[in-house]
């Protein structure tokens, strides 16, 4: 079965640096990826995907990269805030009906003020 | 914003006990999820569902689980006897589509005493 794994499980910056968090993933199949953002105590949140056919794709102060030859896939914050604090999750899809996601360990970042 | 909300936050049951946890997902969205996560695990897929019946299940969803849409807007997930290692954080999401983004809910704590 597929496996999604985070290189570190936490991580700490100062605030207005940069954070890069790094996802592998084991299922070349996968053709679609999603960065969740967690709180404590709420439901991950949606904040970023790419698809296969891309290997970089920017959002508001995120840029989510893709490199499927070494399978791997990285979050970059730009200029971290306190409310960036989280656990963060990369998540792939698969399973037998291509329906399933499956979510990595998280990483935990930790905004220092 | 749509959002899924998720009912009861919180419960604590006796091991063995029935649970229901509730789901109301995003009102046009047509595929229906249960993840859990246990505390400082990371999110494990449960069931989907999608035309009224399982599309897929893990091997965590054994015969003591069981979903149910029973009318148009609710999507609840039934525990028949509980064991303390049910308790976890139960989240429910949906999606529009299947290329789509996949919302959750805040999440349902179970305690298992």
């Amino acid at each position: 079965g597929e496996s999604v794994g985070l290189h570190l499980p936490t991580l700490s910056v100062q605030e207005g640096d940069n954070s890069i968090i790094n996802c592998a993933y084991s299922n070349s199949a996968s053709d679609y990826f999603i960065w969740y953002k967690q709180e404590s105590g709420k439901g991950p949140q949606f904040i970023i995907d790419i698809r296969s056919n891309m290997d970089k794709r920017q959002g508001q102060r995120v840029t989510v990269l893709l490199n499927k030859t070494v399978k791997h896939l990285s979050l970059q914050i730009a200029a971290t805030q306190p409310g960036d604090s989280a656990v963060y999750f990369c998540a792939e899809i698969g399973g037998l009906t291509g329906n399933q996601f499956y979510f990595g360990t998280g990483t935990s970042l930790t905004v220092i003020p | 914003e749509p959002e899924v909300t998720q009912t009861p936050s919180h419960q604590v049951t006796q091991m063995g006990q029935e649970v229901i946890l509730r789901c109301v997902p995003i009102s046009n969205h047509l595929y229906f999820y249960w993840y859990r996560q246990i505390l400082g695990q990371k999110v494990e897929f449960l069931v989907s569902f999608y035309n009224n019946e399982i599309s897929e299940k893990s091997e965590i969803f054994d015969d003591q689980f069981s979903v149910e849409r029973p009318d148009g807007s609710n999507f609840t997930l039934k525990i028949r006897s509980t064991k303390l290692e049910d308790s976890a954080m139960y989240f429910c999401a949906s999606r529009l589509q299947l290329s789509g983004e996949l919302f959750f809910g805040e999440g349902s704590r179970l305690t298992v005493l």
